[in-house]
């Protein structure tokens, strides 16, 4: 079964500390993407990554740092340096350039 | 810049009604359009999707869309909603085919009353 898995579902986390966001897809797309997404303000770029070993900053990457390794994972780490790290991160992956597929998503919560 | 709006942030329909959820986009060339369906605390998922050729697209549960390029639109529609299409829906657009970014319109929040 082919598809994006996000882990985990909810995290929990002490402001000051770094977290990594898990990402892996089963799909062969070359491009993966994350998304931070807040009530009310849509979808908004953080990382994106076309292909291995190789990433660019979205619209809102200040705080973030990622990795592309290996085709398959696109972790996400939110730093002590995000001001506002608390919401709902999501994960994509896309063929060619085309419609993008998404994982269930990961909500994240800094206290 | 390309951009996409929904004018609506919320809609209410009674189960059975028809549906509309409208999507503008600014975008120079020919888009790639698609909807998507989000429940609570859930990914995104794909409805339909326009590339190129016939105009009205067909996608998943029943739902329709139509590009009018005259109109920078591409509309979202049902002809009888179900009590499960609850949830919110987002329009994106294509920005750059080079990079396969989409942008996102800020969503659409639809109730079903029974």
């Amino acid at each position: 079964d082919g598809g994006i898995t996000q882990s985990p579902k909810y995290l929990f986390r002490k402001e000051g500390q770094n977290v990594t966001l898990s990402c892996e897809q089963n799909l062969n797309h070359d491009a993966m993407y994350w998304y931070r997404q807040d009530p009310g303000q849509g979808l908004r770029l953080i990382y994106y990554s076309q292909i291995v070993n190789d990433f660019q900053k979205g619209d809102i990457a200040e705080g973030y740092s990622v990795s592309r390794e290996k085709k398959e994972s696109f972790p996400l780490t939110v730093t002590s340096a995000q001001k506002n790290p608390t919401a709902f991160y999501l994960c994509a992956s896309q063929r060619e350039g085309r419609e993008q597929y998404f994982g269930p998503g990961t909500r994240l919560t800094v206290t | 810049a390309q951009s996409v709006t929904q004018p609506d942030i919320h809609i209410t329909v009674s189960e059975g009604a028809s549906l509309e959820l409208r999507c503008n986009y600014s975008y120079g060339a020919t888009p790639y359009l698609f909807w998507y369906v989000q429940s609570p605390g859930q990914g995104l998922q794909l409805l339909l999707k326009y590339f190129s050729g016939d105009t009205l697209v067909q996608g998943i549960k029943g739902f329709e869309a139509e590009f009018k390029r005259s109109q920078s639109s591409f509309n979202l529609r049902k002809p009888s909603v179900h009590w499960s299409d609850a949830a919110e829906y987002f329009c994106a657009v294509g920005a750059n085919s080079n990079t396969g970014k989409l942008i996102f319109g800020q969503g659409t929040t639809l109730q079903v009353k029974p």
